[in-house]
């Protein structure tokens, strides 16, 4: 069966480290694979993309890398602030499909002084 | 910066009652969707609409539920009689291409 996984429902880390999120996936071939945020009560806010072909994104203090041998795509973010403490979201755009984005189930960050 | 907007921001329904969640995606997407997701659990793909049809629709999408985009800027999703599972965070989502989609602060629905 498909599976999108997420390393852990939850992460403390202190402020100033890099947070490390883990995103598995089985029986997917995915065109794009995403990261979101999403606050609590909120909609999900986009945050990189990687396509199938990339191994690797870079925004700011974000790093996306992404491995289709290993089915595993790494979430970084260094310097990592309390502002950060969020939910993370890795989202699948499956190949094939019109435009359809299967979601896991997130993992939530709590970054502490 | 534009924004998906939508409304209303809760809403209270009797089971069996239908509802009509309202979106106004970004001005020049052409991608429109809708997504759920039920208190502590994953965001759900429901519906993605395009070129003035469904283009793919999940499991939960059944005879209960339609999409409309009755004018160039409004995309709705209805809900003919709603059950107490129904009740959920309701997502409106819009995207130029088939890359990142920007997502509405979402529609609290609660069936009683």
């Amino acid at each position: 069966s498909q599976k999108i996984e997420q390393n852990s429902e939850a992460l403390n880390i202190q402020e100033g480290k890099t947070a490390t999120l883990t995103c598995n996936y089985t029986n997917y071939s995915p065109a794009y694979l995403q990261w979101y945020r999403q606050d609590p009560g909120r909609g999900p806010v986009f945050l990189l993309l990687i396509r199938e072909n990339e191994k690797e994104k870079r925004k700011e203090r974000l790093k996306v890398t992404f491995d289709t041998t290993l089915k595993q795509s790494l979430f970084h973010i260094t310097a990592s602030q309390p502002a950060d403490s969020a939910t993370y979201l890795c989202a699948l755009l499956n190949t094939g499909t019109a435009s359809k984005l299967t979601f896991g189930t997130g993992t939530r960050l709590q970054v502490t002084l | 910066e534009p924004e998906v907007t939508q409304t209303p921001s809760h809403q209270v329904t009797q089971m069996g009652q239908e509802v009509i969640l309202r979106c106004v995606p970004i001005s020049n997407h052409l991608y429109f969707y809708w997504y759920r997701q039920i208190l502590g659990q994953k965001v759900e793909f429901l519906v993605s609409f395009y070129n003035n049809e469904i283009s793919e629709k999940s499991e939960i999408f059944d005879d209960q539920f339609s999409v409309e985009r009755p004018d160039g800027s409004n995309f709705t999703l209805k809900i003919r009689s709603t059950k107490l599972e129904d009740s959920a965070m309701y997502f409106c989502a819009s995207t130029w291409d088939r890359g990142e989609q920007y997502f509405g602060p979402g529609t609290r629905l609660t069936v009683t």
